[in-house]
């Protein structure tokens, strides 16, 4: 079955320990995207990639860094400079690009609850 | 504040009635999406209705979208415990989703 998959489902993260968030679409899905929910909350975002070996930095980009060296993968890590990482973490596809994007939704992962211990 | 806001915040009904949550936003969009979060897991696309249409049906949803009041509208008829979950509008500008901070819909068996 085709779909987005997000490992592990729950991350624990000491203080000053960077921590990286596995995401892994078989969509064939060009767009790839991260976001953060906090309870009571929106989704925000923090990074997104439209194409392989390039991103974007979101709203809140500060203290993560990804990658995208696969069209598949898209790995979020939190460094220890993310004061607040406690969160649900949420990576999403969409097939296509930019207004591509817009018409037709997004797939989303099942997430990643982070919690700094 | 956020593009999206949803009205209520939290709603309880009871099984077989109809659920009715609401989403206003400020500026102009290309479309408007539905999503629905079940607790702990990642958001499911429900349905997406464009800025030039007014109604949209699927199964048992029904989506308004008044553009001119810059709000929408998401009926679930004949609810069931199943459709216990959040619900969050996405507002979609040239290609940037916003997401709402949703409404938490409980259905009592």
């Amino acid at each position: 079955d085709g779909g987005i998959t997000q490992s592990p489902k729950y991350l624990f993260r000491k203080e000053g320990q960077n921590v990286t968030l596995s995401c892994e679409q078989n969509l064939n899905h060009d767009a790839m995207y991260w976001y953060r929910q906090d309870p009571g909350q929106g989704l925000r975002l923090i990074y997104y990639s439209q194409i392989v070996n390039d991103f974007q930095k979101g709203d809140i980009a500060e203290g993560y860094s990804v990658s995208r060296e696969k069209k598949e993968s898209f790995p979020l890590t939190v460094t220890s400079a993310q004061k607040n990482p406690t969160a649900f973490y949420l990576c999403a596809s969409s097939m296509y690009r930019d207004k591509g994007a817009a018409n037709y939704g997004y797939t989303f992962g099942s997430g990643t609850r982070l919690t700094v211990v | 504040s956020q593009q999206g806001e949803e009205d209520p915040q939290a709603l309880s009904i009871q099984e077989g009635e109809n659920a009715t949550m609401n989403c206003s936003y400020k500026t102009s969009i290309n479309n408007l999406q539905w999503y629905r979060q079940n607790s702990g897991r990642g958001l499911v696309h429900l349905i997406l209705i464009r800025s030039n249409e007014r109604e949209k049906h699927s199964g048992r949803l029904r989506v308004t979208l008044d553009t001119s009041k810059k709000s929408s509208s998401l009926l679930i008829t004949a609810s069931r415990a199943a459709d216990t979950a959040s619900y969050f509008c996405a507002t979609v500008g040239t290609y940037k989703y916003i997401f709402g901070t949703g409404t938490r819909l409980k259905v009592l068996a």
